[in-house]
């Protein structure tokens, strides 16, 4: 079963607007950790940003903020202000307490900004 | 700053050739990771190590993959026998305890099997 979901394969944004990549997840665990992962062209993977289960606030770094809705099972990425560098594939993933040693992957949505 | 680094940056080898994927963790962690992307897919975990033993493996990491810290800095994924499936980039990944949320991952080793 899908343990990380991320329903948008694509997305387009504007320069300087704000764009929401959506992830849902699966798990029976209270303890959990939740990341994005930016992928360039490149290839290598850039760690965003962290969301605990037991973090009361949603997490923020600069222009990332991620909106957590435990209830929902939900985890979405919101990027402020895009800018053409963010142009990249974006992975959310999820380290379960009782697995603590691996992290699952969602399929990914590629961000195209638009000058 | 510290990074992970992984050689070589991209491999080719014949089906049936063993091959070994090097990756050097940042030096003050202690859990190591191998993950894998099939060109345009998802990224699968495959396994974990520490304490100089696998923790966690997924059902990918079957028989023909091991895994290895033969010194103090070098952490090594070697593949016995290639298979054509088997083309993908390699991540290496490190994290500095249990405690610890950031993952680091390595530029990746892009496997082209032929």
């Amino acid at each position: 079963a899908q343990k990380i979901t991320q329903t948008q394969p694509g997305m387009f944004v504007q320069e300087k607007e704000a764009v929401t990549l959506d992830c849902t997840y699966d798990t029976s665990d209270q303890s959990y950790g939740l990341f994005w992962y930016k992928q360039p062209s490149s290839g290598e993977m850039i760690f965003l940003i962290y969301q605990g289960s037991y973090d009361e606030q949603n997490a923020t770094e600069g222009r990332y903020s991620l909106n957590f809705q435990k209830a929902r099972k939900s985890a979405n990425l919101v990027i402020s202000a895009s800018q053409l560098g963010d142009s990249a594939m974006y992975f959310c993933a999820m380290r379960e307490g009782h697995r603590d040693n691996d992290m699952r992957f969602g399929a990914g949505t590629r961000l195209t900004v638009k000058p | 700053e510290p990074e992970v680094t992984q050689t070589p940056s991209h491999q080719v080898t014949q089906m049936g050739q063993e091959v070994i994927l090097r990756c050097v963790p940042i030096s003050n962690h202690l859990y190591f990771y191998w993950y894998r992307q099939i060109l345009g897919q998802k990224v699968e975990f495959l396994v974990s190590f520490y304490n100089n033993e696998i923790s966690e493996k997924s059902e990918i990491f079957d028989d023909q993959f091991s895994v290895e810290r033969p010194d103090g800095s070098n952490f090594t994924l070697k593949i016995r026998s290639t298979k054509l499936e088997d083309s993908a980039m390699y991540f290496c990944a490190s994290r500095r305890w249990v405690e610890a949320n950031e993952q680091f991952f390595g530029p990746g080793t892009r496997l082209t099997v032929l």
